[in-house]
C-alpha cells in the first residue's frame, strides 16, 4: 500500500466550477502536510501547507483530518490557469531525524472554457 | 537569484555510461534533496545531504552515488546508466526552520 494516495483523475471541471479532491495518508507519525502544484513537465512548486485547523489561500482551501488521516483541497471559481497536477506532500518526523516526505503520484485537474 | 537550478535539462544515455547530473542553490539552504519522478508514482528520494560534507540514503539510493563539495552545490552520478534509470530527476532544497522544498527545474534523462 503506497503511503500516500490520491485520485489520478482527471478532475474535468467547468471554468468557475467547484472542485474538490482528497489525499489519504498511512503513517500516523506525519507532522506537516502540503499541497504542491505541478505543470506539465514542469518543477512541483508550493501551493499551500495545511494547517490543523485548515486554511484558505485566495479561491484555494486546504483541510486536514487527522482522526481519518486525509487533507483535502478545494478550488472556487476554477480559471483556466488551474490546469495542473496536485501533489499531496506528507512530512514524517521520526525521533532524531530530518524527517522524511512523502509524496503522492497527484491529482491531474482539467479546467474547461 | 536563480534559485535552484540543474544541468543538463535533456540527456539520452546508452546502457552501461556514465553521467553525472548538476545540481546548484544561492538560497543559502543547508538540505539537499535528489528524487526521481516516473510516471503514475509520486517522487521518490534518492539522496539526501543534510549539510555540506554529508549525505544519507532515501528510498531508491542503488545505481547512483552522490558528492556534496560545498554548500551550493549536490551532485548525483549515475556510474553505469541501465534503461531503469530513464526518469525526470529533481533536485530540491529546504532551509533550516522551513518545512517546505523547492525544487530545480529538472533534468529528462533516456537510457537506451
Amino acid at each position: 500500500r503506497k503511503e500516500v494516495e490520491q485520485d489520478p483523475g482527471p478532475f474535468n471541471v467547468p471554468e468557475g466550477a467547484t472542485v474538490a479532491f482528497n489525499c489519504t495518508y498511512s503513517n500516523s507519525a506525519s507532522q506537516s502536510f502540503f499541497w504542491y502544484r505541478q505543470d506539465c513537465r514542469k518543477e512541483p512548486k508550493l501551493l499551500m501547507s495545511v494547517y490543523s485547523s485548515g486554511n484558505e489561500d485566495g479561491r484555494f482551501t486546504a483541510q486536514l483530518n487527522r482522526a481519518s488521516q486525509y487533507i483535502s483541497l478545494l478550488i472556487r471559481d476554477s480559471k483556466l490557469s488551474d490546469s495542473a497536477t496536485y501533489l499531496c506532500v506528507v512530512n514524517i518526523r521520526a525521533t532524531g531525524s530530518w524527517g522524511k516526505f512523502q509524496f503522492g503520484a497527484g491529482t491531474q485537474v482539467v479546467v474547461t472554457p | 537569484n536563480a534559485g535552484v537550478t540543474q544541468t543538463p535539462k535533456f540527456q539520452v544515455l546508452k546502457t552501461g555510461q556514465s553521467m553525472t547530473l548538476q545540481c546548484a542553490q544561492d538560497m543559502n539552504h543547508n538540505s539537499m534533496y535528489w528524487y526521481r519522478q516516473d510516471p503514475g508514482m509520486g517522487l521518490r528520494l534518492i539522496y539526501y545531504s543534510a549539510s555540506e560534507g554529508t549525505t544519507d540514503k532515501g528510498e531508491v539510493p542503488n545505481g547512483y552515488n552522490v558528492s556534496r563539495l560545498n554548500k551550493r552545490e549536490f551532485s548525483l552520478r549515475l556510474e553505469s546508466a541501465a534503461p531503469s534509470q530513464t526518469s525526470v530527476y529533481f533536485c530540491a532544497t529546504r532551509g533550516s526552520g522551513q518545512t517546505e522544498q523547492y525544487f530545480g527545474p529538472g533534468t529528462r534523462l533516456t537510457v537506451t
